[in-house]
């Protein structure tokens, strides 16, 4: 069935490093990948996206790359800040179902 | 503009009794997806709705049902709660006009089942 593999399920990292969270989907057919962060006592909030006509899509320190053959996608944030700290988490859908498929999330840590 | 709204926040309710939960879309907004959130399974969909249609549905027993009315508010029902169903209920909304868009998330209702 459809899934979305995420790790790490933690990572510290220390404020102004980078961070990397990596996912596999399994659905080949999935085309639209989405990135959320989620602070406590929030929903998920929509950080970046990716389309599997593009390879790369970049926004600021946020930058998402796509393997569409090895259906592999990151995420990738550089000079971490402390408001950097959260859950992300990566997923994937595809223009005939509505539904989005979540990996189980990372919890990301900056250390100052 | 707005974002999605839902309401109540938090719920405690007990085992057997039943409960609805709201959601207030993006102005312009037709679909409404529910999501459930717990620690253990993660973020799972439950169901979406386009034009008060149920337009797709995940693997939830029938005791979880929604609708959707015609200024594309929804809501959410559990009937018959269990122990389990405790989770923070999320809901997002789209444009709906084609599948695969980007959805947006309300803040979520925290039910507690006791």
């Amino acid at each position: 069935g459809e899934n979305v593999e995420q790790h790490p399920s933690t990572l510290s990292v220390q404020e102004g490093d980078s961070a990397v969270i990596k996912c596999t989907y399994s659905d080949s057919a999935s085309n639209y990948f989405p990135w959320y962060k989620q602070e406590l006592g929030k929903g998920p909030q929509l950080i970046i996206d990716i389309r599997s006509n593009v390879g790369e899509k970049k926004d600021q320190r946020i930058a998402v790359t796509l393997n569409k053959t090895a259906k592999h996608f990151s995420l990738h944030i550089t000079e971490t800040q402390p408001e950097d700290s959260a859950v992300y988490f990566c997923a994937a859908s595809k223009t005939s179902a509505s539904k989005i498929i979540f990996g189980s999330g990372t919890r990301l840590s900056i250390r100052p | 503009k707005a974002g999605v709204t839902q309401t109540p926040r938090y719920l405690i309710k007990t085992r057997g009794q039943q409960v609805t939960l709201s959601c207030s879309p993006i102005s312009g907004h037709r679909s409404v997806s529910w999501y459930q959130q717990t620690p253990g399974q993660g973020l799972q969909f439950l169901f979406e709705y386009f034009s008060e249609t149920q337009r797709n549905k995940g693997n939830f027993p029938g005791r979880f049902s929604g609708r959707q009315f015609s200024n594309s508010r929804s809501e959410m029902n559990v009937s018959t709660l269990e122990l389990g169903d405790s989770a923070l209920y999320l809901c997002a909304s789209s444009l709906g006009s084609e599948r695969g868009e980007t959805q947006y998330f309300g803040p979520g209702t925290r039910l507690l089942v006791l």
